[in-house]
C-alpha cells in the first residue's frame, strides 16, 4: 500500500524564520506529488504540485527520490502562512491521492 | 466562483438514521471523491467514481455508500449512522487522473452523530 508519512503533527516558527515541513512517501514508479493547504475556515486548496515546479506564496518542494521525501520550505515565514499543510502522493492508483495525516503550521509574530 | 458544493456546512443526526451528504460539481469533472478529515489522521479516501454509475472502494468503505446518478452529483450515504462517523466529510472532484491534475476540493460538511 502506498504511504505517506508527515512526522510533525505541529510546527511553530518566527516569522522571518525558515520553514521546513517534511513529507515521506513510499510509492513504487514515478510519482507526481502535491502539497495542499487548509487556511483557517477555508477550503483545502492546491498549494504547489511537483511536476510544475513552481514556487507559490514563496514555497518550493523537491522531490528527492533517493530519501523518497517531497518536503516543503519557504525560506521566510510570514503570519498568513499559519494553516494546516498536507502532502499527497497518488494512492493505491492514479485515480486517486493519498494524504499525509498533515502539519499545522504556526508562524510567531 | 464556487465550483464544488457541499449541500450542508453542519449536520446533527441521531444514531441509526440514514445520513445523505450531497455534492454537485459545476465543472464537468470526471472523478469525484469523498474523503473524511479527522484529526492525526488527515483524509481518508472513503468511495470515489470515475463516471456515472460507477464507483469504487477507498480505503474506509465501510458503513458507507455512494451514488452517482449524474455526472455533477455525487451523494454519499451513512446506512446507519453511528457515533464514530462524527466527522468532517470533504468532496472532491478531479477533471482526470489526480495524479495529473490534482483536486479541486468542496467546503466540507460537519457531521456530528449523537
Amino acid at each position: 500500500a502506498q504511504r505517506v508519512t508527515q512526522p510533525e503533527k505541529l510546527l511553530s516558527v518566527f516569522k522571518g524564520a525558515p520553514v521546513e515541513l517534511k513529507c515521506n512517501y513510499s510509492y513504487s514508479g514515478s510519482p507526481e506529488l502535491f502539497w495542499y493547504v487548509q487556511y483557517s475556515r477555508q477550503r483545502l486548496q492546491l498549494l504547489l504540485r511537483h511536476i510544475s515546479r513552481e514556487s507559490i506564496k514563496g514555497f518550493t518542494a523537491d522531490l528527492n527520490k533517493g530519501e523518497t521525501s517531497f518536503h516543503l520550505k519557504k525560506p521566510f515565514a510570514q503570519e498568513e502562512d499559519s494553516a494546516m499543510y498536507y502532502c499527497a502522493p497518488p494512492g493505491r492508483s492514479a485515480r486517486q491521492l493519498t494524504f499525509g495525516s498533515g502539519t499545522q503550521l504556526t508562524v510567531l509574530p | 466562483d464556487v465550483k464544488v458544493t457541499q449541500s450542508s456546512r453542519y449536520l446533527v443526526k441521531r444514531t441509526g438514521e440514514k445520513v445523505f451528504l450531497e455534492c454537485v460539481q459545476d465543472m464537468d469533472h470526471e472523478n469525484m471523491f469523498w474523503y473524511r478529515q479527522d484529526p492525526g489522521l488527515g483524509l481518508r479516501l472513503i468511495y470515489f467514481s470515475y463516471d456515472v454509475k460507477m464507483k469504487e472502494k477507498g480505503d474506509i468503505p465501510e458503513g458507507y455508500s455512494v451514488s452517482r446518478e449524474k455526472k455533477e452529483r455525487f451523494s454519499l450515504i451513512l446506512e446507519s449512522a453511528s457515533t464514530n462517523q462524527t466527522s468532517m466529510y470533504l468532496c472532491a472532484s478531479s477533471l482526470g487522473s489526480p495524479e495529473n491534475y490534482g483536486y479541486t476540493f468542496g467546503s466540507g460538511t460537519r457531521l456530528t452523530v449523537v
